[in-house]
């Protein structure tokens, strides 16, 4: 499995305080994800990096802003928590293009508690 | 943890016994498929994948039936085992793995094994 680390493994914030989470991966993997795991829905994709400076928002994105300074980090911020962001949050990294890159790795998850 | 399971489709089987879990895709465009399992309080892990010019892929125990007509999707444990409860998700995407690769993953199914 792909070396990926996620940091804090457990987090309990306040409403409308910051939170940002980390993603580090020591593959070289080009691409990266954020995804929250909810009960009933699955694991929905936040934003995600093609590249250093390179994002995208996913299908969830309203609420999080997402940075990528270099190939092995990808951080994930909450800019003012709310009680709808207590989730599971994974992160989730992939070599590249072509066919041989496009198993997805994931990291352990962060459980974000926002009181 | 345990939330995963929560609202989720269950199979229960007897140890020994070989374990079926279907998954329907709604993209008649994807054309790469993984199953992933997923431990309590873990990240999804990669088990298995198939390219939709495929019918059929075995592994280790693991075999994924791929049926393109009805979007369906199916992936069979042999000899299941108490280590094989876990909550189990397929995932699709279509493209050859470039900037516009995203999987999309079903809700998942919670397998659980009886000694």
């Amino acid at each position: 499995d792909a070396g990926i680390t996620q940091s804090p493994r457990h987090k309990v914030t306040e409403t409308g305080t910051p939170v940002t989470l980390r993603c580090h991966q020591t593959e070289n993997h080009r691409y990266m994800y954020w995804y929250r795991q909810d009960p009933g829905h699955g694991l929905r994709l936040i934003h995600y990096s093609y590249g250093v400076k390179d994002t995208d928002k996913g299908e969830v994105s309203d609420g999080y802003s997402v940075s990528r300074s270099k190939t092995e980090d990808f951080l994930l911020t909450l800019e003012s928590a709310t009680s709808s962001q207590t989730s599971v949050y994974f992160c989730a990294s992939r070599g590249g293009s072509g066919t041989t890159n496009e198993k997805l790795f994931f990291g352990s998850g962060t459980q974000l508690s926002v009181l | 943890g345990e939330s995963v399971g929560l609202h989720l489709p269950t199979l229960s089987v007897q140890e020994g016994d070989n374990s079926i879990i279907n998954c329907a895709y709604s993209n008649s465009a994807s054309d790469y498929f993984i199953w992933y399992k997923q431990e309590s309080g873990k990240g999804p892990q990669f088990i298995i994948d198939i390219r939709s010019n495929m019918d059929k892929r075995q592994g280790q125990r693991v075999t994924v039936l791929l049926n393109k007509t009805v979007k369906h999707l199916s992936l069979q444990i042999a000899a299941t085992q108490p280590g094989d409860s876990a909550v189990y998700f397929c995932a699709e995407t279509e493209g050859s793995g470039g900037s516009n690769y995203k999987l999309t993953f079903g809700k998942g199914t919670l397998l659980t094994v009886n000694p």
